[in-house]
């Protein structure tokens, strides 16, 4: 089945540890995105990458890194720096980065304590 | 600053109403809006707008955007509780620099529906 895995689902880390999620996509897609999504805040753009071995900064790159070595897989590093890591994640694809309608996984939330 | 506001950002129905949800926006370079629900976890497609005027139709829910206006509506008719859910519209704009261009998505911050049996 193509789709897009995120792995875990729940994530617990103590403050100041870096901690890294996975994100996975067998659908031969160019580029992938990473959001964060808080309570009444909608999706918020952290790093997106149209193709290996780019990516660009979002809205919300502060305290965050990423890394696009294989086509298939984009994971984010949440890094101590971010001053308020505790958020659901989630990742996301499209065909090409000109196209408007992307496929999600299913996220990850991570508890920072 | 480019921005998409939705409203209601809650709403509550019973079984059987009909209920519109709102997206307006104020985007530079606009390019789509999509509508997409999120239940418990990833969002999934609904529909892709990109002409004024055509409403587009799966099943009960509908949607048509105004690009004159710079708005659009998700319409959901007889909702069911399997309805209930975050709906989330995102406007799709593309950012110009030299040697290409990309697509991005402005998201809204959703409505959240309940439909109460």
């Amino acid at each position: 089945d193509g789709g897009i895995t995120q792995s875990p689902k729940y994530l617990f880390r103590k403050e100041g540890q870096n901690v890294t999620l996975s994100c996975e996509q067998n659908l031969n897609h160019d580029a992938m995105y990473w959001y964060r999504q808080d309570p009444g805040q909608g999706l918020r753009l952290i790093y997106y990458s149209q193709i290996v071995n780019d990516f660009q900064k979002g809205d919300i790159a502060e305290g965050y890194s990423v890394s696009r070595e294989k086509k298939e897989s984009f994971p984010l590093t949440v890094t101590s720096a971010q001053k308020n890591p505790t958020a659901f994640y989630l990742c996301a694809s499209s065909p090409d980065s000109s196209s408007y309608e992307q496929y999600f996984g299913p996220g990850t939330r991570l508890t920072v304590t | 600053e480019d921005k998409v506001v939705q409203s209601p950002l809650s709403l509550v129905v019973h079984e059987g109403d009909t209920v519109t949800l709102n997206c307006s926006y104020e985007v530079t370079n606009f390019r789509s809006l999509l509508w997409y629900k999120q239940e418990k976890k990833a969002p999934t497609f609904l529909f892709m707008l990109t002409s004024s005027g055509i409403e587009k139709k799966s099943g009960r829910l509908s949607s048509i955007l105004d690009k004159k206006e710079l708005f659009s509506i998700l319409n959901i008719t007889a909702t069911q509780t399997g309805d209930s859910a975050i709906y989330l519209c995102a406007v799709g704009e593309v950012y110009f620099y030299y040697g290409g261009s990309q697509g991005n998505l402005i998201f809204g911050k959703g409505t959240k529906l309940s439909v109460k049996p």
